[in-house]
């Protein structure tokens, strides 16, 4: 079983849509991490959670909103979608400190 | 200067042979540094830490030069499986959580 999974695996939607992106995980890490992946530019990061009451901005966090329910789950929310967010989102756990993350599969998104 | 920077390539290298990718960053108060590999539309997975002394794992081998703020990835022996996009990855460091990705080298083995 993954370890951590995300749904749905692959998006199309329209202009102006809301749309959400669920992550969970089963690896038991208080820390949870949203990127986007475009082609040239490498993975950015939206937002990241260090447990369920924290919440922090990335380096790209304008057009995106996010929750963290619960330590397992942390959903990634697009208000209202435009085509610049076409992109493979991410999303990542860590167990703390500077160390290595775990990606779960990845979703894949088109805005049209 | 990038935070990391990388040479995207591609990198065109025979089965066989030994390819070296360099990576350097710019944040001195960085700590902790990786390989992670990342196949076509897939997940970035660890492929190695690297430590201050360098590391070897099989044919792989990293190494770490903090005074030019410098990065290595050496693989030896290439196989057609080691076809892949690798990312060097730095922790943002001064207590900032986080890693920071290169946008990687694109490595294509060839039969």
């Amino acid at each position: 079983d993954a370890d951590v999974t995300q749904t749905p695996r692959n998006r199309i939607t329209k202009t102006g849509k809301r749309i959400m992106l669920e992550c969970s995980q089963t690896k038991g890490h208080d820390r949870m991490y949203w990127y986007r992946q475009d082609p040239g530019l490498g993975l950015r990061l939206i937002y990241y959670s260090f447990d369920v009451k924290d919440i922090n901005k990335g380096e790209i966090s304008d057009g995106y909103s996010v929750s963290r329910q619960a330590q397992a789950k942390f959903s990634l929310s697009l208000e209202s979608a435009i085509p610049n967010q076409t992109a493979l989102y991410f999303c990542a756990t860590s167990p703390g400190g500077p160390g290595e993350q775990f990606f779960g599969p990845g979703t894949r998104l088109t805005v049209l | 200067r990038k935070e990391v920077e990388q040479d995207p390539g591609p990198f065109n290298v025979p089965e066989g042979a030994t390819v070296a990718f360099n990576c350097t960053y710019s944040n001195s108060a960085s700590q902790s540094f990786f390989w992670y590999r990342q196949d076509c539309r897939k997940e970035p997975k660890l492929l190695m830490s690297v430590y201050s002394s360098g590391n070897e794992d099989g044919r792989f081998t990293a190494q770490l030069n903090r005074a030019s703020q410098y990065i290595s990835l050496l693989i030896r022996d290439s196989k057609l499986s080691d076809s892949a996009t690798y990312l060097c990855v730095v922790n943002r460091g001064g207590g900032a959580d986080g890693l920071t990705f290169g946008k990687g080298t694109h490595l294509i083995i060839q039969p």
